[in-house]
């Protein structure tokens, strides 16, 4: 199937600094891509949608101003942790949706835990 | 062997049937069990979280999880049209999740 990939895997930074996290679909187009985070022992929670060209959009509760998206292409999305503090330490996953061929099947990256000093 | 196995169907059913979504598994580390619910293009909700094995039921909606066979369903009672959606799967062990690839769930009026 196809690939999702993300990068760093694991990040650790000072309090106070930004964070960039990268998704990149890698066999496949994707139009529109999700972002998730997900607190230990606790169930995954949509971030945000992120479409290519466009605005994300940010679900309730989510600071958009704080966790900057950019879409810029079809193939990588990324995710900006600004002035980031030990409370995003996270675990953080993005997904592509594959519609090439007649399919409509998402696809998860590998996830990046970000912990905050 | 893949951690999570799910069948990717389509499962099409007539308004009305009891639908059963499946997923079994490899690891028996897995402690934390959910469903999701994602239509077209749209982020996955989610429809049902469960700890270790046993039934939950909301509405509709029953999850159960059997640790011995390793081996978790979602039941839909009464199913509509509008549960016409991909259902995924997904499991940790801690704070890692793994995902089903999913089961299209086609429900025709």
């Amino acid at each position: 199937g196809a690939v999702v990939s993300q990068h760093p895997s694991r990040v650790i930074c000072k309090s106070g600094t930004s964070v960039k996290i990268e998704c990149r679909s890698l066999d496949f187009q994707a139009t529109t891509m999700f972002w998730y985070r997900q607190f230990p022992k606790q169930s995954l929670m949509l971030m945000a949608t992120s479409n290519e060209g466009s605005k994300a959009t940010y679900e309730q509760g989510v600071e958009k101003d704080k966790f900057l998206i950019n879409h810029a292409s079809l193939t990588l999305s990324t995710l900006t942790v600004t002035s980031a503090h030990p409370e995003d330490s996270s675990f953080y996953i993005c997904s592509g949706w594959d519609v090439s061929g007649g399919a409509d099947t998402q696809y998860f990256g590998p996830g990046t835990r970000l912990t905050v000093l | 062997q893949k951690e999570v196995e799910q069948d990717p169907g389509p499962l099409s059913v007539p308004e009305g049937a009891i639908v059963s979504l499946n997923c079994t598994y490899s690891n028996s580390a897995f402690q934390y069990f959910m469903w999701y619910r994602q239509y077209s293009r749209k982020g996955p909700e989610l429809l049902m979280y469960t700890y270790s094995s046993g039934n939950k039921e909301d509405g509709r909606f029953t999850a159960q999880v059997d640790k011995s066979s390793k081996y978790i369903s979602l039941f839909i009672r009464d199913s509509q049209p509008s549960d016409s959606a991909t259902y995924l799967c997904a499991m940790s062990a801690d704070s890692t999740l793994t995902f089903g690839k999913g089961t299209m769930l086609l429900v025709s009026p």
